[in-house]
């Protein structure tokens, strides 16, 4: 079965440091998200992405984060300052381009900030 | 908006019990509807998923679950649980356009005793 990348799989950063984390996607997907999962709690969306620009995104996602998809392959979260707070497992997903398709999610980020 | 309520944060059964893990949903009209499982230090796979018809689900590993419309419930079971389907469990759901964000639940750890 085709799988999501992410990278690196743990990645540690002092507060205030800029932080990006990677993904690949499945090479036929249009649709891409990020999610986070804070230690103990629920999976929650940050943002969805489609032709180049995001669809959706939370109240999570403020003005602190960015997604990229820099080169037709790769798909980036940036944190531009990072906070306490934002210490959380991040994963990946992509979708094809047919609705009900089946969303493939990454192995995770585990993004600790100190 | 939807959301997802799984009721049951922790569950511990007996490997060769039955199992059923609780969920209930809030939406307008019929969501799409999609059970998560999540090993320790893996990302998450897709267990099942509904989106019309038979309302009765087969997945993987022996899972499966069924939609019922009048009480929003979208329960996972398996007759006999094997250790290795110790996991954290998650539902979730979509909007029935397709192509957008879930919404999870909080999740259910599944502990197996011998």
């Amino acid at each position: 079965e085709p799988e999501v990348t992410q990278t690196p799989s743990h990645q540690v950063t002092q507060m205030g440091q800029e932080v990006i984390l990677r993904c690949v996607p499945i090479s036929n997907h249009l649709y891409f998200y990020w999610y986070r999962q804070i230690l103990g709690q629920k999976v929650e969306f940050l943002v969805s992405f489609y032709n180049n620009e995001i669809s959706e995104k939370s109240e999570i996602f403020d003005d602190q984060f960015s997604v990229e998809r820099p080169d037709g392959s790769n798909f980036t979260l940036k944190i531009r300052s990072t906070k306490l707070e934002d210490s959380a497992m991040y994963f990946c997903a992509s979708r094809g381009r047919r609705i009900n398709e089946k969303l493939f999610f990454g192995s995770g980020t585990q993004l600790s900030v100190l | 908006a939807q959301s997802v309520t799984q009721p049951d944060i922790h569950i511990t059964v007996s490997e060769g019990a039955s199992l059923e893990l609780r969920c209930n949903y809030s939406y307008g009209a019929t969501p799409y509807l999609f059970w998560y499982v999540q090993s320790p230090g893996q990302g998450l796979q897709l267990l099942l998923k509904y989106f019309s018809g038979d309302t009765l689900v087969q997945g993987i590993k022996g899972f499966e679950a069924e939609f019922k419309r009048s009480q929003s419930s979208f329960n996972l079971r398996k007759p006999s649980v094997h250790w290795s389907d110790a996991a954290e469990y998650f539902c979730a759901v979509e909007s029935n356009f397709g192509n957008e964000k879930l919404t999870f639940g909080t999740g259910t750890r599944l502990t197996i005793i011998p």
